[in-house]
């Protein structure tokens, strides 16, 4: 059991830029969440994937995010012509689909939009 | 309408001694999953305790335990015998059902600060 890694840890990126992140989760786990979690603040559930079939996306997701997990194991995340209020931690996690489901948490992917 | 309501933003409590984290939810639904989560300042979310809406005893995880009332929706963590290592971010946490499957959602959060 690895757990939960996601790349990079820090992203620096222009206003206007297109932003990929990579998570993989546990690798018998075929639930992967992702998050967004600001200062002070609790994360944001953003989409939930089932193995590879994405079941649930926020509606307060922008159009500017999609994420993708082919073959039900990593999952990207991308955010295209990114703005400052997308500054924020993007946290991943994933579960097994059985018994409490509880998380288990990537350390995250800290952005900043400039 | 938030689901996961935590009142207090922060709290200190002295080292060794015993401290509530409260918390509130709302759902419809009878089968729900309640959860605390402890982030320290390293970032990493750590999964702490589990109650089930239809688990008749609270939740026990060594120093940790979930009061858990279901008439009033409220599902307290309760830290025993405080230590250094316990000051971090704590959040509640519950897991519903919606079509397609369980989703979990987070309150704001109680930020714990343990004195010396």
């Amino acid at each position: 059991d690895t757990g939960v890694s996601q790349d990079p840890r820090h992203k620096i990126t222009k206003r206007g830029q297109n932003v990929t992140f990579r998570c993989d989760p546990i690798s018998e786990h075929n639930r992967l969440y992702w998050y967004r979690q600001t200062l002070g603040q609790g994360p944001e559930f953003l989409t939930y994937f089932q193995n590879e079939a994405q079941l649930e996306k926020s509606r307060l997701l922008s159009d500017r995010f999609s994420a993708e997990r082919p073959k039900g194991s990593f999952s990207t995340l991308e955010i295209q012509r990114t703005e400052q209020g997308d500054s924020a931690m993007y946290l991943c996690a994933s579960s097994s689909g059985q018994g409490d489901e509880k998380l288990f948490f990537g350390s995250g992917t800290q952005l900043s939009v400039l | 309408a938030q689901k996961i309501t935590q009142t207090q933003p922060g709290m200190f409590v002295q080292e060794k001694e015993a401290v509530t984290l409260d918390c509130t939810y709302d759902t419809s639904d009878p089968s729900y999953g309640l959860f605390w989560y402890k982030q320290p300042s390293s970032g990493e979310m750590i999964f702490l305790i589990y109650q089930g809406s239809y688990d008749q005893q609270n939740a026990t995880e060594g120093r940790y335990s979930l009061n858990f009332q279901k008439a009033r929706k409220s599902a307290n963590l309760v830290i025993s015998a405080s230590q250094l290592g316990d000051s971090a971010m704590y959040f509640c946490a519950m897991r519903e059902p919606y079509t397609g499957g369980f989703k979990t959602i987070f309150g704001a959060g109680t930020r714990l600060f343990v004195k010396a």
